[in-house]
């Protein structure tokens, strides 16, 4: 059974400071991961993916990857209150379906 | 927006009746999911297709069926509603999330509720 674990949260943040949601995933000969972000009410919406150990950044997200560890993370930089929302993880193998994470929820405050 | 559209967007059912809900994309998408999402469960997979008349079970297909017919349309039915299938229900397609890898894309999303 794939399995991808997300700590279910609340994290709370102060508006300003740095989050971070991490996720572990269980299948060794995963390729592709990604992060969702879903409001309350709302359908997910991608913001980041990355396939390469390391980092990779796009303006206040960057998303990290340790294959080895089987380790990813997110990291919102300058957090804000409309980052409030739950974030998934999912991961990815050839054309099988992602599997997802429960999710994260994430409260940025003012 | 990846051309996603699910209809009804909410509905309320009674226990034992068919309920069927509509998938419909309009960029020619080969592969499309059926997943439902619960608290404290997150998204599960009920069943997906991979091709006209291509489908496959996902972790929770029980109680569901689908059809694929034609490439924009993916039906998903509850052939006897029960109260355990309240739920929110996401449609999603694979498509292109940048040059060397494809992810998937979640359509609005249907609220069903069974009485």
């Amino acid at each position: 059974q794939k399995e991808v674990e997300q700590n279910s949260g609340p994290l709370s943040v102060p508006e300003g400071a740095i989050a971070s949601l991490n996720c572990t995933y269980s299948d060794r000969g995963s390729q592709s991961f990604f992060w969702y972000r879903q409001y309350s009410g709302k359908s997910p919406e991608l913001i980041m993916f990355i396939y390469s150990n390391g980092d990779k950044e796009d303006g206040r997200f960057t998303a990290q990857l340790n294959k080895a560890s089987q380790y990813v993370s997110l990291l919102i930089r300058d957090s804000q209150p409309s980052d409030s929302a739950t974030y998934l993880c999912a991961v990815g193998r050839g054309n099988t379906p992602l599997v997802f994470g429960k999710g994260t929820r994430l409260s940025v405050i003012a | 927006d990846a051309g996603i559209t699910q209809s009804p967007r909410h509905k309320v059912t009674e226990t034992g009746t068919p309920v069927t809900l509509r998938c419909h994309q309009t960029e020619n998408h080969r592969y499309m999911y059926w997943y439902r999402q619960d608290p404290g469960h997150g998204l599960r997979l009920i069943h997906y297709s991979y091709g006209v008349k291509d489908t496959d079970k996902g972790e929770v297909s029980d109680g569901y069926s689908v059809s694929r017919s034609k490439t924009e349309d993916f039906l998903l039915t509850l052939e006897s509603a029960t109260s355990s299938q309240t739920s929110v229900y996401f449609c999603a397609i694979r498509g292109l999330a940048g040059a060397l890898t494809d992810t998937q894309y979640f359509g609005p999303g249907t609220r069903l509720t069974v009485l």
